[in-house]
């Protein structure tokens, strides 16, 4: 068991639609993370928070909008996503030290018709 | 900036083969380098890191060693087995602030046949 769990594990939205992808670990880690997995890329870092602040948004757009609640759990909200935005969305999670492993979750499969 | 790159897949080898996958990376100062494993269908799982020069980082069978001078971590496994056919990515930890980033390869698919 990884300790990072995401839900939904699968999810098909219209382009005007809201949905929001869910992360939570139980690790006791104080840094969380989204990633973007697209075919034939490499994995994209989205957004980091530590400590429940936003330490970086790597130019992501404005259609997708975190939220980190606790050091717990860890949001994204999608409203008017593109096709190109279907992907796999991974949730990450590490303790702050010098050498932190990030544990990562199954993943969200995201399509957008 | 920081970059990681990684032996362009597919790769496909017959079960109790050699396996070396490439990877090297540019980075300002002394990173952390992982291997991290995505099996089918999973998220990502770290397979093995290494946190200085000459460190060797194992984990079921697999060995990768940290080279500073060629500014390399080649993922190595003597005899694979079906069930390493997964993608493996190359990464570097950098800092930022009070996290700690990963940069990733773009990932090598592996497929071992029996």
């Amino acid at each position: 068991e990884t300790g990072v769990t995401q839900t939904p594990r699968h999810l098909v939205m219209g382009m005007t639609n809201k949905k929001s992808l869910k992360c939570e670990q139980h690790l006791g880690h104080n840094a969380m993370y989204w990633y973007k997995q697209s075919a034939k890329k490499p994995l994209e870092l989205m957004f980091v928070y530590s400590l429940e602040e936003r330490v970086e948004n790597n130019s992501v757009p404005s259609r997708f909008s975190p939220e980190c609640p606790n050091s717990s759990h860890l949001f994204l909200h999608l409203h008017t996503l593109q096709p190109e935005d279907s992907a796999l969305y991974l949730c990450a999670s590490s303790p702050t030290g010098s050498t932190d492993t990030q544990y990562f979750g199954p993943g969200t499969r995201l399509t957008v018709l | 900036g920081n970059s990681v790159t990684q032996m362009e897949g597919p790769v496909t080898l017959s079960e109790e083969a050699f396996l070396t996958i490439n990877c090297t990376y540019t980075a300002t100062g002394y990173p952390s380098l992982f291997w991290y494993v995505q099996y089918p269908g999973e998220g990502l799982q770290l397979l093995l890191k290494a946190t200085k020069a000459d460190d060797k980082g194992s984990n079921k069978g697999f060995e990768a060693t940290y080279r500073k001078e060629t500014t390399s971590f080649h993922l190595e496994k003597g005899s694979v087995q079906v069930s390493d056919s997964a993608v493996y990515f190359c990464a570097l930890m950098r800092t930022s602030g009070s996290a700690r980033q990963l940069t990733f390869g773009s990932g090598t698919q592996l497929t071992v046949l029996p």
